[in-house]
């Protein structure tokens, strides 16, 4: 079963442009959710978190957006820079672990 | 600085041979994580230390997978009678854990774990 879903498994946009990148889940008790961005032959590398008692976090150029709602948040990357291009995995936590779920990952192209 | 350190990076063995697969994690930090990566698909979530707690084995996909992590701090993951559907990229990562919730890990660079 497979609690946080990241349904694209890839993207492309133009520099300069904006990147949405999106992930939905199941579980409504989750309380964090991280993004992470995953060069090839590297470790993934925190990005960006979200308190599910929030609908917004801003850090520079990234933007995560939180629809508890919808079961939904989203990656905004403006703009967009060829260096972004890697793939992103949204990640989510129950309260009172730090045992975080993954997503499959989209994979970002941002074309010069 | 002093990140997550994972060894070997690369790794080849054949079918049914045992493998260790070691990691360091920051310093101070109490959690630790084990992922797998296979081609084409997410992070797998395999075992979880935290602290003194009895680690979180609920990922494992077998008993022939198994983790110890010594003093709090430094982890190795043992694959025993390797098959080839092991082959992955094993990651390792570690967190502050200490704190509050919501803290991010930090990640090695993974050992890519071929078995022929």
């Amino acid at each position: 079963d497979q609690q946080v879903k990241q349904n694209s498994p890839s993207l492309s946009v133009q520099e300069g442009r904006i990147s949405i990148l999106n992930c939905d889940y199941t579980n409504s008790m989750f309380d964090y959710f991280l993004w992470y961005k995953k060069y090839p032959a590297e470790g993934p590398t925190f990005l960006i978190s979200i308190s599910s008692i929030k609908d917004k976090n801003e850090d520079g150029r990234f933007t995560v957006f939180l629809n508890k709602s919808a079961k939904h948040l989203s990656l905004h990357i403006v703009p967009s820079q060829p260096g972004d291009s890697a793939v992103y995995f949204c990640a989510a936590s129950n309260p009172g672990t730090y045992k975080y779920i993954f997503g499959t990952g989209t994979r970002l192209k941002v074309l010069a | 600085g002093a990140g997550v350190s994972q060894s070997p990076s690369n790794k080849v063995t054949e079918k049914g041979k045992d493998v260790e697969l070691r990691c360091d994690p920051i310093s101070g930090h109490t959690a630790l994580y084990w992922y797998r990566q296979s081609l084409g698909q997410g992070l797998e979530f395999l075992i979880y230390f935290q602290g003194n707690s009895a680690p979180d084995k609920s990922g494992l996909p077998s008993d022939r997978f198994s983790a110890e992590r010594t003093g709090g701090s430094v982890s190795t993951l043992t694959i025993q009678r390797t098959q080839q559907e092991d082959s992955a990229v094993y990651l390792c990562a570690s967190s502050l854990g200490r704190t509050t919730m919501g803290q991010p890990q930090h990640f090695g660079d993974g050992t890519r774990l071929s078995i022929l």
